[in-house]
């Protein structure tokens, strides 16, 4: 079955210090993998998304994501948090053939203190 | 427009009653997306659009909700007699083409709360 897995819901960095968000996938022929990003009463925007092209992807906001296919992960990163990046992150997948449906992670809370 | 668009932003119903939420997507888009995102679970697929047809509304949880698309433009997702379960945040997506390496833009959603 597709499923995308986001192994923390919760996320606390002190601000200017590295972020790591993790999201693995059931693996499947070539997914797009997507991050997207939810402030409190806001829509959600579109970080980044991997689509079989360069396995290193960058997105908005200094952040960046590496597809590993061996691992089946697609790990979000920014080298220095900052207060604005607070919000709730989720990983997506789309998996080919599956007429364009995404499958979205349960969330991550992105925490960032002072 | 330039986003996507929601109305209304917020709903309050009281159970049995009929609800209807509008998304007005991205002009060219031809994809349109329902979600639905409740409380402390992630997003919920309901149904997919491409122009007026609907080749997937494998997500619509019971034949009390229903959504049609007009002009290869805006969409409705009508729920009738509410039910309490169906209190959450109703999201709206739309996207170029039906394709996975283009971006899909989100509404603001609309809250339903049914009372």
């Amino acid at each position: 079955a597709q499923s995308v897995t986001q192994l923390d819901s919760h996320v606390s960095v002190s601000e200017g210090t590295p972020v790591l968000l993790r999201c693995n996938y059931s693996s499947s022929y070539s997914p797009s993998l997507f991050w997207y990003v939810q402030h409190p009463n806001k829509g959600l925007q579109l970080l980044l998304k991997y689509t079989s092209a360069a396995t290193l992807v960058k997105g908005i906001n200094g952040f960046e994501a590496e597809f590993k296919k061996s691992e089946t992960s697609f790990h979000l990163t920014k080298p220095s948090a900052h207060m604005s990046d607070a919000a709730e992150y989720f990983c997506v997948v789309r998996y080919t053939g599956t007429a364009s449906k995404l499958t979205f992670g349960t969330g991550t809370r992105l925490q960032v203190t002072l | 427009g330039a986003g996507v668009s929601q109305s209304p932003s917020n709903k309050v119903t009281e159970k049995g009653k009929d609800v209807e939420l509008r998304c007005d997507p991205i002009s060219g888009h031809t994809a349109l997306y329902w979600y639905r995102q409740s409380l402390g679970q992630g997003l919920e697929f309901l149904i997919y659009f491409q122009g007026n047809s609907a080749p997937d509304k494998s997500g619509l949880p019971s034949d009390r909700f229903s959504a049609e698309r007009t002009g290869g433009s805006v969409s409705t997702l009508t729920i009738q007699r509410t039910q309490q379960e169906d209190s959450a945040v109703y999201l709206c997506a739309s996207s170029f083409r039906d394709r996975g390496n283009y971006g899909y833009t989100f509404g603001s959603g609309t809250r339903l709360t049914v009372v």
